[in-house]
Parts: C-alpha cells; structure tokens; sequence
C-alpha cells in the first residue's frame, strides 16, 4: 500500500513533444503528489506539486493531471526543450504532520534537438 | 536565500568503517528528512527530524542513525560500513512537519570499496 508505481521508465521525445509521465498509488491516505526534476550529479528539485482537491494545475509548460477514484496522476511537459532532458520522479505523502515522501522508480527523459 | 547544503559531496570509505556526513538546511527551515537513492532501490526515505526529536524513520538496520541540532543542522552516521551502502544520500528540509513541501540539498556520493 505505500508503492507508488511510475511509467514509463524511459522516454525519447522530439523538441517541441509533449513527453506524458504517469503514476499510480494504492493508499487513499495520501494526499499531496509532488514531481522532481533531477540531472546528473545534482538532488531532486522540486518541480510542481498537487493536492487531491483538484484535478489539474499548470506552472509554466509543466502541467499535472489527477484522478482520485483511478488514484492516478500524471506530468505533462508543453513545448519540451532539449534542456528538460533529465529524470523525473513522482512521489506521494499524506498529512498529519509526516514528510515522509514515497517516490516512484523514475522516468529518464530525453528530448532530441 | 541559499539552498539545503551537504558535506562532504563525495566520499569513500572501506567496508566495516563508519561515516558521518552533515546537512544544512534552509535558513528558516527545521524539518530535515534523508533519503537514500541507489539504482536498484532508487530513492528511499531513512528518517526525519524535527526539534531535535526523530519523527519517522524507514526500513533501514540500525546501523542508520542521526542526529539533529539546535540550529537545525543535521548529521546522519552509518556505522560498520557495507558494499550495499554505497549511495546518494540526499537531505531534504522542509519550513517543519506539517509543511509538504521538501527541498532536497545536492547530496553525498558515499563509495563503500
């Protein structure tokens, strides 16, 4: 119950693609989804983050969709760039006070010129 | 304002030592998490600290530990020093507990020969 299951596990998209990233979770508990951004050598940055109360938010050309009853969600990446090139994560907690963040396996993307 | 820093950023030690490594979090920040990440495993939550008290800790051996400070800083130490501990340990601080939101520091590359 606390897997949070990522796909795909790589990605290959043409400049200007909209490469697509999903996540599922079993426990029901959960109720903040954030994605990180990761390059080589450097840690996770924080990309974008969603609570369960609604079901899209955008921030710049990053856009994450969510569904509570399939307890799925998803990234969306408009207009990608070579420079987004990188690993993503998704990555589930619940509340109460626990920063305990459960991530999925990883998506390496990679956005060809 | 600076971000979460980590020291040292590389390190090697031999089988049976232990190692100690440091984290500094986000001025204003007194939550401090650490995670593992390792191809096989990927990343995976070791403990968190708040107010000098652990909060949460996962699935890992005892050989694990940490500790945190009155100003925030923390340390985490691995004692009797395995192959498999050979990782990326990242730190993460967050404003404090109840606040989702985790800012992860660049990490320390431990090689275990």
């Amino acid at each position: 119950q606390q897997q949070v299951k990522q796909s795909p596990q790589s990605l290959i998209v043409q400049k200007g693609g909209i490469p697509i990233i999903n996540c599922a979770y079993e426990n029901t508990a959960f109720d903040y989804f954030p994605w990180y951004q990761q390059f080589p050598g450097k840690g996770p940055a924080l990309l974008i983050a969603i609570r369960p109360d609604v079901s899209e938010k955008k921030e710049g050309r990053f856009t994450i969709s969510f569904n509570k009853s399939a307890k799925q969600f998803s990234l969306h990446i408009m207009d990608s760039q070579p420079g987004d090139s990188a690993t993503y994560f998704c990555a589930a907690s619940r509340g109460g006070g626990y920063n305990k963040l459960i991530f999925g396996a990883g998506t390496r993307l990679a956005v060809h010129p | 304002k600076a971000g979460v820093t980590q020291t040292p950023r590389y390190l090697i030690k031999t089988r049976g030592q232990q190692v100690t490594l440091s984290c500094s979090p986000i001025s204003g920040h007194r939550s401090v998490s650490w995670y593992q990440q390792t191809p096989g495993q990927g990343l995976q939550f070791l403990f968190e600290y708040f107010s000098e008290t652990q909060r949460n800790k996962g699935n890992f051996p005892g050989r694990f530990s940490g500790r945190q400070f009155s100003n925030s800083r923390s340390e985490m130490n691995v004692s009797t020093l395995e192959l498999g501990d050979s990782a990326l340990y990242l730190c993460a601080s967050s404003q404090q507990p109840s606040s989702y939101e985790q800012y992860f520091g660049p990490g320390t590359r431990l090689t275990v020969t």
